[in-house]
């Protein structure tokens, strides 16, 4: 079946480290992805999006990569702080309105 | 205003109650929708309004129930609950752009349901 999932479930990285969460997708007619950040009793919050027809996208301290090749997301966080401690979300877009989520990652940040 | 905003944050309800939560915007936001997360689980897609029409159930159960009023406004009237049912409620909205556009959506902070 198609699914969305991740290859780890947590991450623990040094206050001041780069940080890489990875992705797989299994369907290779997606079209647009997006990474979300869910803090504690929040909501997930959009971080950044990339449709299959770019390979890389940056934003504020944040990079996505796509490789359609192997099907594989990745979100690289930049000196990565305190306030990035979530859980982070891929998600794949089916058809115009479904969003499906992967199953998330916990980013743990060490002083 | 770049707020989904959805009351009540916390619900506790019995089996035989009938509640309603719900979730606002004034974005200008054509789609609308509704989600379900479990503890430790990623949000799941319950129901999505396009202009103000039903445009997907992912066969929920029917003692879940999605109203959309208007634009801005949509509810999720809940009635003969199960335990089981007991999670965070989220609603979010996006600009209907179809395949060809982005369909960035933006959540609310979610209902705390919980029923006993």
């Amino acid at each position: 079946g198609e699914s969305v999932g991740l290859h780890l479930p947590t991450l623990s990285v040094q206050e001041g480290d780069n940080s890489i969460i990875n992705c797989a997708y299994s369907n290779s007619a997606s079209d647009y992805f997006i990474w979300y950040k869910q803090e504690s009793g929040k909501g997930p919050q959009f971080i950044i999006d990339i449709r299959s027809n770019m390979d890389k996208r940056q934003g504020q301290r944040v990079t996505v990569l796509l490789n359609k090749t192997v099907k594989h997301l990745s979100l690289q966080i930049a000196a990565t702080q305190p306030g990035d401690s979530a859980v982070y979300f891929c998600a794949e877009r089916q058809g115009a309105q479904k969003l499906v989520f992967g199953q998330g990652t916990r980013l743990t940040i060490n002083p | 205003d770049t707020e989904v905003t959805q009351t009540p944050k916390h619900l506790v309800m019995g089996m035989t109650n009938k509640k309603s939560l719900k979730c606002e915007q004034h974005m200008g936001h054509r789609a609308m929708y509704w989600y379900k997360q479990k503890a430790k689980k990623p949000p799941e897609l319950m129901f999505v309004y396009s202009y103000e029409k039903l445009s997907i159930n992912e066969s929920v159960p029917s003692r879940f129930s999605p109203e959309c009023p208007n634009s801005s406004l949509l509810n999720l009237h809940l009635h003969a609950l199960q335990p089981e049912d007991s999670a965070l409620y989220l609603c979010a909205s996006s600009q209907d752009t179809g395949l060809w556009g982005t369909n960035e959506q933006f959540f609310g902070p979610g209902t705390r349901l919980t029923v006993l």
